[in-house]
Parts: C-alpha cells; structure tokens; sequence
C-alpha cells in the first residue's frame, strides 16, 4: 500500500519568502497521478496542481510543482497572506491516497 | 456551473451506520467519478473511496473494506456512501468530490459532519 509522507510538517515563513515543500512516496508513482491542494480552515480543499507539475487553471504562476519517481515537490515563490493554509499532496487514480499534510504559517 | 450538494450533518450512536448523499448538478453525472474524502477534526485529509456512477465501478480504501458501500442514482444525479459499524474514530467531515487529475480540476461538495457519540 501506497504511502506518502510530507515534510515539514509545519513551516513557518514571512509573506514574500519562497516555501519549498516536499511529499515523498513508499514506491514510485508515475507523475502523471501526483496532485497538490490548498485548504484553508473551515474550506474544502482546492487543487492546485496536477500532473505533479501542471497548474490548475487560475491558480497564480508563484505556485509551481516538481519531481519524478518517490520524490516531488510543491514550490510557492513569494509567499501571499493568503497562502499561509495546509498542503496536501495525494496519488490520485486508482486507489487514491493523501500525505498528511503540510502547514504552512506565518512566522 | 457544477454543484454537489451534500446532505445535512447527522448525529449517530456507536454502532449504527450513516449515509450521506451527494446531489450533482451542472454538468453530465454518467462522465466523471466521484471521491469520497473525509477529514476528522483538526486532522488530515483521508481518502475513502470512489465510484463511477456510468457502471457503477467502486474501489475502496483498504483500511474500510467491508464497512463502505458507494452508490449511485444516474435517474436523480445522486451519489450516496453508507458507512456502517460507526465509532467514535468516524467523526468527521465527509465530503464528495469531482477530481479529474487528467485535465486538472475539482468541485468538491460542502461537506457533511457526521459526530458519533453516545
């Protein structure tokens, strides 16, 4: 079975630093099923990338994703106040599963 | 525009089942699959299963096997997912979701909190 592991597990930044976040899987996952989502307290989440580095129509150019094989990576810029929320990466497609997540506050 | 709205939040004692409906709208109901996702308090994202309403294909997450069951109603555009042998670990928001990784979108549904306590 199929696990994902985030970290950090908290990051704590300014708005205007870069946030380098990493989602790592027990076994290689094709790229083409490795998703990203943003969810704010009280809201659902809403994904953000797809494809592992493919962005969802609308969300701003500052987010970014990355990687291959057992490693990916979700890259915001500069951050925006309303970045500071919870990361998500999941496989997606068949049996789908969720890393814990990663949050991501201001410092 | 794509609606999926879900029912309304349910109280249940341990032991009994619950089911959550899901009613889509705005777009053809046979052509996508829907994911159940649930999210217990101040915890993570859980995955719990998805079903293509056109054949009425299912998987589940291993971990509630046996305890799900994912349907759907294609005459009433309508998903529903019944969760049975409640336990206190089942309190959570569930919701339904559209996610197509293929061409990169998703509409979620408004969620449903399900408590259960005795």
């Amino acid at each position: 079975e199929l696990v994902l592991t985030q970290s950090p597990g908290t990051l704590s930044l300014s708005p205007g630093e870069r946030a380098t976040l990493s989602c790592r899987a027990s076994q290689s996952v094709s790229s083409s099923y490795i998703g990203w989502y943003q969810q704010k307290p009280g809201q659902a989440p809403r994904l953000l990338i797809y494809g592992a580095s493919s962005r969802v129509t609308g969300i701003p150019d500052r987010f970014s994703g990355s990687g291959a094989g057992t490693d990916f990576t979700l890259t915001i810029r500069r951050l925006e106040p309303e970045d500071f929320a919870v990361y998500y990466c999941q496989r997606y497609g068949g049996l789908s599963t969720f890393g814990p997540g990663t949050k991501v506050e201001i410092k | 525009q794509v609606q999926l709205v879900q029912s309304g939040a349910e109280v249940k004692k341990p032991g009994a089942s619950v089911r959550v409906s899901c009613k889509a709208s705005g777009y053809s109901f046979t052509n996508y699959g829907i994911d159940w996702v649930r999210q217990a308090p101040g915890q993570g994202l859980e995955w719990m299963g998805w079903t293509f309403p056109q054949n009425g294909d299912t998987k589940y997450a291993q971990k509630l096997q046996g305890r799900v069951t994912m349907t759907t109603d294609t005459s009433a555009s309508t998903a529903y997912m019944e969760l049975r042998s409640l336990g206190s670990d089942d309190t959570a928001v569930y919701y339904c979701a559209i996610i197509d990784g293929t061409v990169g979108f998703d509409y979620w549904g408004q969620g449903t909190l399900v408590t259960v306590s005795s």
